[in-house]
This record gives structure tokens, sequence and C-alpha cells, in this order.
């Protein structure tokens, strides 16, 4: 079965300051991951996919196998950023399965 | 280009009406889903179609039914609407190639169920 865990409900923290948004995965098989992020009246969007290893907004993520893990990276915080933020999985041929989420709220 | 299109955007029911909520997607994309989101669950299936003419349940698929109309219009239904049904629908769209691809979403709908 395919599980996304996200820890955090809500992550605070302050402009400039890193962030690391949580993802850990349960899969049996290989998987591939995606961040999504939701902006405050807008739609659903792709932030980035794992397989495409670049980098969005400056926000960095990289699939750890070992870890199962899938973690969200910004070494510079911006008020922008403060937004829904989805961590997905999607096994071969399967729909995508979201984590519950966690709210980023960056702090001026 | 519109991308995912759902109508209504809000939407206030008594228990027990019955609704279609509406999706359409102008990408030429296969693939389609309608998913709900819940305060502190994230984001759940509840169905899918892989390719028009096919239709499989998801992770929450009970008290609704679907309906991939053609390539470009996958619907939604309740027939006896419920106040465990209130919540955010959103309706999603991927490209052909895989059934994995990146989802495009609509705007979604704001159901209450009273």
């Amino acid at each position: 079965a395919q599980r996304v865990t996200q820890p955090e409900k809500l992550l605070s923290v302050f402009k400039g300051a890193p962030v690391e948004l949580k993802c850990n995965y349960s899969y049996s098989g290989s998987p591939e991951l995606f961040w999504y992020v939701q902006y405050s009246r807008q739609r659903l969007q792709l932030l980035l996919r794992h397989i495409s290893r670049e980098s969005i907004k400056g926000f960095t993520a990289d699939l750890n196998k070992g870890e199962t893990s899938f973690h969200l990276k910004k070494p510079f915080a911006q008020e922008e950023d403060s937004a829904m933020y989805y961590c997905a999985l999607s096994g071969r041929d399967t729909p995508l399965v979201f984590g519950k989420g966690t709210r980023l709220s960056v702090i001026a | 280009n519109a991308g995912v299109t759902q109508t209504p955007k809000f939407q206030v029911l008594k228990t027990g009406q019955s609704m279609t909520l509406q999706c359409a997607q102008d990408m030429n994309h296969n693939s389609m889903y309608w998913y709900r989101q819940d305060p502190g669950m994230g984001l759940r299936l509840i169905y899918y179609s892989a390719s028009e003419g096919t239709t499989d349940k998801g992770e929450v698929p009970n008290g609704y039914n679907v309906s991939r109309l053609n390539k470009r219009e996958f619907s939604l239904r309740l027939e006896s609407a419920a106040p465990s049904q209130t919540s955010v629908y959103f309706c999603a769209s991927s490209s052909q190639d895989r059934i994995n691809s990146p989802l495009h979403f609509g705007n979604g709908t704001r159901l209450t169920v009273t």
C-alpha cells in the first residue's frame, strides 16, 4: 500500500530562515514523488517532482530511498512562500496519493 | 486555454438531496480524477478515470458515482448527500502518457451539506 506522511500540520519560520518540510513515504516498489503547493485563493499546482531534480522557486527536494523521505527544502524563506504544501506519491500505474499537508507560514 | 474547469464553485445542499459536480478539461488529457480536501485529512481520491470509457474507485468512493462522459468531461454525482460529504472537491487531469503524470487541478467546488 502507498502511504505518505507529513508530520507537521503547521510550520512557522521567519523570513530569511531555512525551511524544511518533511515527507516520508511507504511503498514497496520504486515510487515517483511530487510536491504540490496551494497558495491562498489559487488552485493546487505542481511545485516539483523528484525525477526532474530541479529547483523551483528556490525549493529543492531529494529522494532518499534509504530513509524513505522526500523532504522539501529552501535555504532562505520568503513571505510569498506561505502556502499549503502537499507531498504526493505515485507507484507504477497507480494514481497519486497525497499526504495530509503542511501549512507553511513565513513571518516577516 | 482554460485548463480544468469545475462547476459550480459553491453549493449548499440539504441532507438527502442529490447533485452533480461537473468537470471539463481542454488539454486533451486521458486521465481524470476527483479528490476531496478536508482539514487535517489532505486530499483523498474518490474516483478516477485512467482513460475514456473506464472508471475506478479511489480511497473514499462510498456515496459517490462518476461518469466519464467523453474525453473532456468527468462528472461526480452525489445521489443522497450527507453532512459527512461537506468538503472541497477538486477535479484534476493528467496527460495521456502515464497515469502518474503531473496533475492539473481545477479551482475546486466548496460543498456544504446541512
